[in-house]
């Protein structure tokens, strides 16, 4: 398996743009989660699925994020309208079950809103 | 959910000395995962702690969790340069749920 892939590695856009990330889980794996990072806050844990269903979302800092996972292989992150503080490089990763196996990250997106 | 301090958040050792990182919680843990990020790389799964009191070893590396399940920690012997990079605990949100939360991490820095 190649691993978790994300999509695209780089991303440098307008303020006000949308902006759309893309993760493709590990195959079999039944838990994928979102995560930023930043400097200032670490690694936040944004949302996270479980067989495509969103399990938990609080940390999704405002309504202009959302996530999606349309079926076990594909999983968006779309930020619509951008800010300049929401750069940061957003992982995806994902792991077999729930509680005692642990998770493979993504590549990362490095995100930058001019 | 369940949250975790983890100190100290930069450590700065020369190579060939001992470094040491660790997590505290305020509630009792199932179970604490450690990852390791290299600059600019991804967080990598490191080992996973279950059981009280549970020491486990990699090489150079020593994982431990407290008897309480409270605590843990990871020490590095001997350090060198290809150990440089934030070290992460990282444990289950509990209650249920099963969203893998981290810590600020520690950012292990090595001087030659």
């Amino acid at each position: 398996d190649a691993g978790v892939i994300q999509s695209p590695r780089h991303e440098v856009t307008e303020m006000g743009q949308e902006v759309t990330l893309r993760c493709k889980p590990i195959s079999g794996h039944d838990y994928l989660f979102w995560y930023r990072q930043t400097m200032m806050r670490g690694l936040e844990l944004l949302i996270y699925f479980n067989n495509n269903v969103p399990i938990d979302d609080s940390g999704m800092p405002e309504d202009r994020f959302s996530a999606k996972m349309p079926n076990a292989s594909f999983s968006t992150l779309k930020i619509q309208p951008s800010e300049p503080r929401d750069s940061a490089v957003y992982f995806c990763a994902s792991s077999l079950d729930g509680r005692e196996t642990e998770a493979f990250f993504g590549q990362g997106t490095r995100l930058t809103v001019v | 959910g369940q949250q975790v301090m983890q100190i100290p958040q930069y450590q700065h050792v020369q190579e060939g000395e001992d470094f040491t990182t660790y997590c505290n919680s305020s509630t009792t843990l199932s179970n604490i995962q450690w990852y390791k990020q290299r600059p600019g790389g991804h967080p990598v799964f490191l080992i996973q702690l279950v059981k009280s009191g549970e020491v486990k070893k990699q090489k150079r590396l020593t994982f431990q969790f407290g008897e309480a399940k409270k605590n843990s920690s990871l020490h590095i012997t001997a350090t060198q340069t290809t150990d440089v990079g934030t070290y992460f605990c990282a444990l289950r949100s509990g209650g249920g749920a099963d969203g893998l939360t981290f810590g600020k991490g520690t950012h292990l820095i090595i001087q030659p």
